[in-house]
């Protein structure tokens, strides 16, 4: 199966700033087949972004995906209050779906 | 609006059977666009995926939970269930329902969850 390392493990980082998250496959992801989801304490995962590229419905245009291949990442431009949490890639395009371990995205 | 809501014990005992139910509203469980799915967390840990059903019936499910795990569904209820057997401590995690669009195996909506734990 695809191991998906996620870096760094946790970033901490002013209102306003941007974030750069990173998630790399240990092989190649077919189909730009990656998603990211937002998840706070207590809450279910959000889908952010599908198709390694794709906002989900409702989702800021702060938010923005990139990558193909092994290498992936998610872009928080204008950090908002409600953005701190930990931040969950997963790859579909292969059997079977596996996530990354999160980052985590703190206030400074 | 779409609504999905876990239901069952939250604690079970050692090579017991875990059973969980999902309740969906606002979407039909039949709708032709969409798988419904499993998804669990173990504590401080990362999510993994557990499995999928078709409203047709048809499964799929995680290599490494195959021989013991059963997702069924019931078109009557606007619900589907899993069923995870011989549970170990391993098995302790909160458990996610969600919906999975038929173009890819990601999760665009997702239950609140529920805590279950395996213990004697």
């Amino acid at each position: 199966e695809i191991v998906l390392t996620q870096s760094p493990g946790a970033l901490s980082l002013s209102l306003g700033e941007s974030a750069t998250l990173s998630c790399r496959a240990s092989h190649s992801v077919s189909s730009s087949g990656l998603a990211w989801y937002q998840q706070k304490p207590g809450q279910a995962p959000r889908l952010l972004i599908y198709d390694a590229s794709n906002r989900a419905t409702g989702i800021p245009d702060r938010f923005s995906g990139s990558g193909s291949g092994t290498d992936f990442t998610l872009t928080i431009s204008r950090l908002e209050p409600e953005d701190f949490a930990v931040y969950s890639c997963q790859q579909y395009g292969s059997s079977p779906p596996t996530f990354g371990r999160g980052t985590k995205v703190e206030i400074k | 609006q779409l609504h999905l809501q876990e239901s069952g014990p939250g604690l079970a005992k050692p090579s017991e059977t875990l059973s969980l139910t999902c309740s969906v509203s606002g979407d039909a469980i039949t709708d032709i666009n969409y798988y419904w799915g499993w998804i669990r967390q173990p504590p401080g840990e990362g999510l993994e995926w557990i499995g999928t059903i078709y409203y047709t019936g048809g499964t799929y499910y995680h290599p490494s939970l195959n021989s013991r795990v059963t997702i069924s569904i019931d078109k009557s209820k606007n619900q589907f269930s899993l069923r995870l057997k011989s549970v170990t401590a391993a098995d302790t995690a909160t458990y996610y329902c969600a919906r999975v669009p038929l173009d890819g195996d990601y999760a665009d909506h997702w239950g609140q969850g529920t805590p279950v734990t395996v213990s004697s």
